[in-house]
Parts: C-alpha cells; sequence; structure tokens
C-alpha cells in the first residue's frame, strides 16, 4: 500500500520567515495531495491541495509543489504568522481509491512572535 | 451547515465495555471515513463507506465495526474495547464525483480505555 513520510516532525521559525515541510510517496498511481493543518483540540482542516495534471499552486501565502517524477510534495508558507502555528498533515490518494487518504506523520509548526 | 458533528466528545471506557460512536454529515456526501489519530502516527484509516448500506475496511480495520444505514450518518462500534484503542477518532466525508475530492473532517472523540 501507499506509504507517505513528512519531514520535519517539529519546526520553530520567527514570525516574517518562510516555512516548507515535505512529503515524499511511494504510489506512483498516487494523483490527489491536500494539506491539512489541525488545531488543537479541533479536526484536520484542508488548507491547499494539488492534483497529479499541474506542479504548483499557490492561495495567497500558502504554496505546494509537486514532483512527480520524484514523487513528493511540499508546502511553503511565507511571511508566516502566530496563527499558523499549528500541526500540519499532508496526505495523498489514488485514482481509484474511493478518496481513501494516507497521511503522513505531521509536522508541528510554532511560528515565534 | 453543521458539516460533520461527531458524538460524544469525550468517553473514558473499562477494558471489555462496547461503545458506539456516531457520525453525522448535513453536506450530503456519499462518502465516509472514520479514522484513528495516535501519537507521532498521522491518521489512519478504519473503515470507510461509498453509499448508504454499504461498508468497507480500510487500513486499520480489527476490533472496530461500522454501520451506515442512512447516508448521513455513519457508525463506528468498539465490541469490546481494548486499551489499545485510546485514540482520538476522526469521522470525515466527501463528495463523490469523478476524482478525489477533500475530506471535511469533524473535531473528533476522544476515547480512553482504562
Amino acid at each position: 500500500g501507499e506509504n507517505v513520510e513528512q519531514h520535519p516532525s517539529t519546526l520553530s521559525v520567527q514570525e516574517g520567515d518562510s516555512a516548507v515541510i515535505k512529503c515524499t510517496y511511494s504510489d506512483s498511481a498516487s494523483n490527489y495531495f491536500p494539506w491539512y493543518k489541525q488545531e488543537l483540540g479541533k479536526g484536520p482542516q484542508l488548507i491547499i491541495d494539488i492534483r497529479s495534471n499541474v506542479g504548483e499552486k499557490k492561495d495567497q501565502r500558502i504554496a505546494v509543489t509537486l514532483n512527480k517524477t520524484a514523487k513528493h510534495f511540499s508546502l511553503h508558507i511565507t511571511e508566516t504568522q502566530p496563527e499558523d502555528s499549528a500541526v500540519y498533515f499532508c496526505a495523498s490518494a489514488g485514482g481509484t481509491s474511493y478518496g481513501k487518504l494516507t497521511f503522513g506523520q505531521g509536522t508541528i509548526l510554532t511560528v515565534h512572535p | 451547515n453543521a458539516g460533520v458533528t461527531q458524538t460524544p466528545k469525550f468517553r473514558v471506557l473499562k477494558t471489555g465495555q462496547s461503545m458506539t460512536l456516531l457520525c453525522a454529515q448535513d453536506m450530503n456526501h456519499e462518502y465516509m471515513y472514520w479514522y484513528r489519530q495516535d501519537p507521532g502516527m498521522g491518521l489512519r484509516l478504519i473503515h470507510y463507506s461509498v453509499g448508504e448500506g454499504t461498508t468497507a475496511k480500510g487500513e486499520v480495520p480489527d476490533g472496530y465495526n461500522v454501520s451506515r444505514l442512512k447516508k448521513q450518518n455513519f457508525l463506528l462500534g468498539l465490541e469490546s474495547a481494548a486499551p489499545s484503542q485510546t485514540s482520538v477518532y476522526f469521522c470525515a466525508s466527501s463528495y463523490s464525483v469523478q476524482g478525489n475530492q477533500p475530506q471535511h473532517f469533524g473535531d473528533g472523540t476522544r476515547l480512553s480505555i482504562l
């Protein structure tokens, strides 16, 4: 089955800096790659996703890049703010998987004021 | 709209007890999922359903059963709770249109088995 590895497990940055979280996946049939943000005591919330037919997608301060050849994708957050502090999860799904997601282990992002 | 609602939010059980976790969604989604979240392991899929009356096993189904008698509800049952089932349980739902669609999550049920 699919395996998703996520790094780093913790990330600490100063407010205004950029943060990058990287994930690798194993199944070449995977074609959907969402990123979720989870705040304390809450469920994961989708922040951005990318499909295999594009290499990059941006939404204001958040961007995701995908390298299908190397089977890795990354989340980029620019101009970080204290409210960006949370746990971030990457995930992947294949074309015939009924949307079933395989998640990475999560990254605890701390943005210091 | 409430989105995805999970009940209860917290529960403490003794080993061997049974209980049912309820997930309700008001978005008319076909697909529903149950995940468990353990420290350092992300979320792992327990069972899922692609429509009313259907269920299927995920990555970690042992010790759990599910039912989808109504489209809007997905129930997760523990017949004989074990300490290894102490976890945070999340339900999610999504549309079933062609191609994978974003999943919407509830806020979880925190379950402790003593």
